[in-house]
């Protein structure tokens, strides 16, 4: 069964460090979704990309987060200078353009 | 207020008890809507979508309300494993793209 691919799953770092997340949707998902989830509440929706564009980055924290998917495949999400209210599941989902989106395990971010 | 508001619970029932979950959401131009189960430290996994004339899987029961804007979720015979959290999940873009928003989730607690 194909997956949603997410590394790392786990990741500690000091404030101010620079931190990378790195997904791999299903094959052949052109949207993508990059979420954020604090324990407690729903995943909140950072970028969303269509094939390497992104079509919804309304609630992303520009000035410290970045998103991109060159190519149109896989992605990645970085965060510079990370700051301790960053701490939280960072979950990457695809979809089938108008179809449900399916998950990865997503990476839990610890800001110390 | 939110887009998709759902009961946070938690509920607490015995095995083999029925259950039932509602989540009412903003937008009457709504495409799609869908149940997530998500455990503990984990991701969230479809469930099942939710359809106009109402879908059945097993013990679980949706609904879909149109007129009142609400969507339900009915477990019967409750089982320990069905311990989780259930978020409610709808999709307001439109025919060509999707743009989900989540409920808080709603935590089941299944006691022997």
């Amino acid at each position: 069964e194909a997956e949603v691919a997410q590394s790392p799953r786990y990741k500690i770092t000091e404030k101010s460090q620079a931190v990378a997340f790195w997904c791999d949707p299903i094959s052949g998902h052109a949207t993508l979704y990059w979420y954020r989830q604090i324990l407690g509440q729903g995943p909140e929706l950072l970028v969303q990309f269509q094939d390497e564009s992104v079509v919804d980055d309304s609630q992303l924290p520009k000035d410290r987060f970045s998103a991109e998917r060159l190519k149109g495949v896989d992605s990645t999400l970085k965060i510079q200078p990370a700051e301790l209210g960053d701490s939280a599941m960072y979950l990457c989902a695809s979809s089938l353009k108008g179809h449900e989106q399916f998950f990865g395990p997503g990476t839990r971010l610890t800001v110390l | 207020r939110k887009e998709v508001e759902q009961d946070p619970g938690p509920f607490n029932v015995p095995e083999g008890a029925t259950v039932a979950f509602n989540c009412t959401y903003s937008n009457s131009a709504s495409q799609s809507f869908f149940w997530y189960r998500q455990d503990c430290r984990k991701e969230p996994k479809l469930l099942m979508s939710v359809y106009s004339s109402g879908n059945e899987d097993g013990r679980f029961t949706a609904q879909l309300n149109r007129a009142s804007q609400y969507i339900s979720l009915l477990i019967r015979d409750s089982k320990l494993s069905d311990s989780a959290t259930y978020l409610c999940v709808v999709n307001m873009g439109g025919p060509n793209f999707n743009k989900f928003y989540f409920g808080s989730g709603t935590k089941l607690n299944v006691k022997p």
